[in-house]
């Protein structure tokens, strides 16, 4: 059964840039697409963007340009990046697979809490 | 505020039923697959239902999905304390520029 760790820095400066990564083990990266999803304090989740393994990718149109999403297949791991943060990307960061996007997220990490404070 | 429309809350008794409703538009629910989500805080979100109706491996039959134009409904039978979670439901919303994933703003359960 796959399995989905999240990893990087718990704290990060506003207006900086957020840095994960999701490590894939267990099955390979080179199927399926891989999405970021987030939950802000006592909100619901919002969906952040996809990379599929070849390396295109989709993200949600509210971040507008502040995503990047990649994926080296090499260590079976995918990355986010979102730059000029401020508090309210204060979030639960999720990492989560998907067969075909928007038909159900069948695998996910255990999430990382990532503040978002001077 | 989220696209996709959910109860805050819903309750009932053990072993009762409950239903919870997710409401849409015909960018999303209307010609998209429906996909349903069990999380409770700390954990991994579960994938209860994708694909409208159908349940992974694991999911007991409690547990049932149906979409109607456009809007879903999950139903929970034999209710157990166990299912005290937070519940959202999910689909791709071909509105949004060049497309993307929405989900419900979740619908608290709690077991009386």
């Amino acid at each position: 059964q796959v399995q989905l760790q999240e990893s990087g820095p718990g704290l990060v400066r506003p207006s900086e840039t957020l840095s994960l990564t999701c490590t894939v083990s267990r099955d390979s990266i080179s199927r399926f697409y891989w999405s970021w999803i987030r939950q802000p304090p006592g909100e619901g989740l919002e969906w952040i963007g996809y990379v599929y393994y070849t390396g295109n990718t989709r993200h949600n149109p509210s971040l507008k340009s502040r995503v990047t999403i990649s994926v080296d297949t090499s260590k079976d791991q995918f990355s986010l990046k979102l730059n000029s943060v401020t508090a309210a990307d204060t979030a639960v960061y999720f990492c989560a697979r998907h067969r075909t996007p928007g038909r159900g997220f069948d695998s996910w990490g255990q999430g990382t809490l990532v503040t978002v404070s001077s | 505020q989220s696209v996709l429309t959910q109860p805050p809350s819903v309750s009932a008794a053990p072993g009762q039923k409950v239903t919870i409703s997710c409401s849409g538009n015909t960018s999303n629910i209307g010609n998209n697959f429906v996909s349903w989500y069990q999380h409770s805080p700390g954990t991994a979100p579960k994938l209860l239902i994708y694909d409208n109706n159908k349940r992974p491996s694991g999911i007991p039959d409690r547990f049932s999905g149906s979409k109607s134009g456009t809007s879903a409904t999950l139903g929970i039978t034999g209710l157990q304390t166990a299912d005290e979670a937070d519940y959202y439901c999910g689909t791709w919303d071909s509105g949004l520029s060049a497309g993307g994933v929405i989900f419900g703003g979740g619908t608290t359960l709690t077991v009386l």
